[in-house]
């Protein structure tokens, strides 16, 4: 079956680095998201991508972050300095449609990123 | 006033017992309700969805949406150890864009003992 699939599992850095977290949406998939959930809370909406574009971003999702699709299967999130709010799971998503055809999103199952 | 409410739990049912989880929200530009379901340290899994008020089943869960009153539940009936896991209700909106953004309940804790 096919899955979203996320590197790395776990990501240490100190406060001011820059990191990039990668996905690999599901292949025939055109929407990709990135979303994130800081230990105990809830899961929040960072970014939508599609047709390589940012369609929709979040308050969350200030100078600091960027999204890119490098080519056509991976898609990654940048922070260019990271704070120690930043500290939280990435999750990626995608989906194959947009409206009803695409409320199916598909999870990856995360980057913990830990900023010290 | 939060978009969407749900109580966190944690909720503790024995093994056969039925199982409610709600959510109410107040945006009503959200169009589609779904229901994910979490375990440690893992991504969402979606479990089920539906956009309009009624009832939806799939073999042990029933998914309900009450348009009016801004409010969804999750039943699981026969519950077993292995549905322990937190449940996410979460909300969406098309975007003028493209694609569909969630907006996520906290999510409600539930351990199924034996």
């Amino acid at each position: 079956e096919p899955e979203v699939t996320q590197t790395p599992s776990h990501q240490v850095t100190q406060m001011g680095q820059e990191v990039i977290l990668r996905c690999v949406p599901i292949s025939n998939h055109l929407y990709f998201y990135w979303y994130r959930q800081i230990l105990g809370q809830k899961v929040e909406f960072l970014v939508s991508f599609y047709n390589n574009e940012i369609s929709e971003k979040s308050e969350i999702f200030d100078d600091q972050f960027s999204v890119e699709r490098p080519d056509g299967s991976n898609f990654t999130l940048k922070i260019r300095s990271t704070k120690l709010e930043d500290s939280a799971m990435y999750f990626c998503a995608s989906s194959e449609a947009s409206g009803l055809a695409g409320v199916e999103q598909y999870f990856g199952p995360g980057t913990r990123l830990t900023v010290t | 006033q939060k978009e969407v409410e749900q109580d966190p739990g944690p909720l503790s049912v024995p093994e056969g017992a039925i199982v409610s989880l709600n959510c109410t929200y107040s945006n009503s530009a959200f169009q589609y309700f779904m229901w994910y379901r979490q375990y440690s340290r893992k991504g969402p899994e979606l479990l089920m969805y539906t956009y309009s008020s009624g009832n939806k089943e799939d073999g042990r869960f029933t998914a309900q949406v009450d348009k009016s009153s801004k409010y969804i539940s999750l039943f699981i009936r026969d519950s077993q150890p292995s549905d322990s896991a937190t449940y996410l209700c979460a909300m969406s909106e098309r975007l003028t864009g493209g694609g569909n953004k969630l907006t996520f309940g906290t999510g409600t804790q539930l351990k199924v003992e034996l």
